[in-house]
């Protein structure tokens, strides 16, 4: 059981690229979400899945797209990255919060550098 | 909007002491508190949820309690360990949300 996966762990783009990080989880979870930290403005919420075949908007969605492949997967492109899109992602997954006691678990996290 | 302000920042203390740490948040209609731990370059491990209807949860050396109608919680680290140096987040779930909001956390730092 390895809970939530990331790959990759870092990775170092120029202005202009794009990239998908990969997020997988193997707790049956119906929830996933994606998250950057940054430094001093802690975690803020960019995109989430409720379930399997829906997404939608969190706080900070500009850039970025997402694709819920399946129940397990969960990826984040980014299309033309941006030196503002240097930070740590995370990925995280739960059941629904009308589960009482759910809490999220989250990835290793993959750390990007826009050049 | 919700907002949830973590204070201190950074916290240093001699191994041994009792600590607390504090969250304040500004809309008390929460489903869920969470504190989460996460050491230098890795993700985030849960250590204590409380829901709405409870007044706190403990684990082990570790104790959360929660205020919602002063918009508080606070977590409480028993005889503190050296190993107990990390960055403390608190996250909260709003009724209407469906994602967790996080503070910016605190980070400590326990001295042998």
């Amino acid at each position: 059981n390895a809970g939530v996966t990331q790959t990759p762990k870092f990775q170092v783009l120029k202005t202009g690229q794009s990239m998908t990080l990969q997020c997988a989880q193997d707790m049956n979870h119906n929830s996933m979400y994606w998250y950057r930290q940054d430094p001093g403005m802690g975690l803020r919420l960019i995109y989430y899945s409720a379930s399997e075949g829906t997404t939608d908007k969190g706080e900070v969605p500009n850039g970025y797209n997402v694709s819920r492949l399946n129940k397990r997967e969960f990826s984040l492109r980014l299309e033309s990255a941006a030196p503002s899109q240097t930070s740590v992602y995370f990925c995280a997954s739960s059941e629904p919060s009308n589960r009482p006691g759910e809490t999220q678990y989250f990835g290793p996290g993959t750390r990007l550098l826009v050049l | 909007k919700q907002e949830v302000t973590q204070i201190p920042a950074a916290l240093s203390v001699p191994e041994g002491e009792n600590l607390v740490l504090n969250c304040s948040f500004t809309d008390s209609a929460i489903y869920n508190l969470q504190w989460f731990r996460q050491d230098p370059g890795k993700g985030l491990t849960s250590l204590l949820l409380i829901q709405s209807s409870q007044r706190e949860q403990t684990s082990g050396r570790l104790n959360a309690s929660l205020d919602k109608s002063s918009g508080r919680s606070t977590l409480y680290i028993a005889a503190s360990q050296p190993g107990d140096s990390a960055t403390y987040l608190c996250a909260l779930e709003n009724q209407a949300g469906t994602a967790l909001i996080f503070g910016k956390g605190t980070t400590l730092s326990v001295s042998s």
